[in-house]
């Protein structure tokens, strides 16, 4: 199982764009990267995916560079609403044997 | 809406007390998981469950004991328990072997034992 390290924290104000970096060093060939969203209280929410080069949605884009050792989510014009903790998970959870073990997270504080 | 139903959103109970909570997912999902969060920190994997049986127990304490009926429905039975389990326990599922690459998860369940 891939091991991931991100920053434990960040902030930003809003209407900024965030760059939260993970690195995956030990990253195999069928692992995807997957970020994920979690608000107090509440479960995780799915944000993107990616395998390799770049991946955008309407939430956010991801920088998946050649060796895939590192990721960078990005989240364009940042708001309030944003403030949450960011996870990168790597794996295949459609393989079966990659259970979802999610890290400490980047917690984003963003600031009027 | 997530497809993942939680019940109770909040639940009370003395250290005497047996509940159980319950989660129901409509994706049509085969893998299904337990979490525990306390406050302010990351999420722990209790138990996974795959095809209905169970393939991860993260050295969870024997007062939590999952059962999963079929693919659609996993509880959580609590007995016993102590005030540093309280915390909010999260239910997700997922497709393996081909479908969604991402998981969904619950609204939780937010447990204070007293």
């Amino acid at each position: 199982l891939a091991k991931t390290t991100q920053p434990i924290s960040m902030d930003s104000y809003e209407g900024q764009e965030v760059n939260i970096t993970c690195s995956h060093n030990n990253i195999a060939t069928n692992d995807y990267i997957t970020w994920y969203q979690q608000f107090p209280s509440q479960g995780p929410r799915f944000i993107i995916q990616g395998y390799k080069t770049k991946v955008t949605n309407e939430v956010a884009s991801l920088f998946i560079p050649a060796d895939r050792k590192s990721s960078t989510l990005s989240l364009p014009r940042v708001s309030l609403s944003d403030t949450a903790v960011y996870y990168c998970l790597v794996g295949d959870i459609r393989a079966g044997n990659t259970p979802l073990v999610f890290g400490k997270g980047t917690r984003l504080s963003v600031i009027a | 809406e997530t497809g993942v139903t939680q019940t109770p959103r909040h639940l009370v109970m003395g250290m005497t007390n047996k509940k159980s909570l319950k989660c129901e997912q409509h994706l049509g999902h085969n893998a299904m998981y337990w979490y525990k969060q306390s406050a302010k920190k990351p999420l722990e994997l209790m138990f996974v469950y795959n095809f209905k049986e169970q393939t991860e127990n993260n050295s969870v304490p024997s007062r939590f004991s999952p059962e999963c009926p079929n693919s659609s429905h996993l509880f959580l039975h609590l007995h016993t328990l102590q005030p540093e389990d309280s915390a909010l326990y999260l239910c997700a599922s997922s497709q393996v072997q081909g479908g969604d690459t991402e998981a969904f998860f619950g609204q939780g369940t937010r447990l204070t034992v007293v």
